[in-house]
């Protein structure tokens, strides 16, 4: 079984404040790792694809690291808005022996911006 | 382009009782998958197809739970008789074979079971 953990489970922030999560994961057999936003009700969206050691990604005021070697990656939220609030999930792609890969997900982090 | 539907969106039924969920993917995705999140949890992979045939189905419960996809295209999902720990949303997602880090999920079905 893998283990893909994110902190916190949850998080009240004020609007404006910046914050971040954690997604821990295996490091060994790395594919990639997805992080996605999923609003309630709605359809989970894509935020990330990383792939490599080091990678960064940068959507509007939205940010991911990547760490391969120790198993993490971060998400960033700079001035948190209202319509940031959601549940944001990470994904880790492993690969597989004989070819192939599969998805695992986090728990998720729920995320709540208040005015 | 039309998103991943799916229907219903919500469903309350009595345990032992029958239930079936349906979705559509994106037009040309071969594709698809079926993904159990329970409250708590993370999206658990149920079952993958490309096409018409089933690629990954190790984590579905077949004694209760059956998948299919017919003609490659639109793909349903039955629980039959379903149990109180079923209770969770059903995502359905779709991708092309060769772009499988675009994965695009529909709006889930929220069942309960009572």
């Amino acid at each position: 079984i893998l283990n893909v953990e994110q902190s916190p489970q949850s998080l009240h922030v004020q609007e404006g404040d910046s914050t971040n999560f954690t997604c821990s994961f295996p490091s060994s057999n790395f594919y990639a790792l997805h992080w996605y936003r999923w609003e309630t009700a709605k359809s989970p969206e894509a935020l990330f694809v990383m792939t490599l050691n080091g990678d960064e990604k940068k959507k509007g005021r939205i940010s991911a690291t990547l760490n391969t070697k120790e198993g993490y990656s971060y998400l960033y939220i700079k001035g948190s808005q209202p319509e940031d609030s959601a549940t944001y999930l990470c994904a880790f792609r492993k690969e597989l022996t004989g070819g192939g890969n599969k998805l695992t997900f986090g728990t998720g982090t729920q995320l709540k911006v208040e005015l | 382009e039309a998103g991943v539907a799916q229907s219903p969106r919500y469903k309350i039924i009595e345990k032992r009782q029958s239930v079936a969920f349906w979705c559509n993917p994106i037009s040309g995705h071969a594709t698809l998958y079926w993904y159990q999140q329970i409250l708590g949890q993370g999206p658990k992979l149920l079952i993958q197809f490309q096409n018409n045939g089933v690629v990954d189905d190790s984590q579905l419960p077949k004694d209760r739970f059956s998948a299919e996809r017919l003609k490659g295209v639109d793909s349903t999902l039955k629980i039959q008789p379903a149990k109180l720990e079923d209770s969770a949303v059903y995502l359905c997602a779709s991708s092309f074979p060769s772009r499988i880090y675009e994965q695009y999920f529909g709006p889930g079905t929220r069942l309960t079971v009572t």
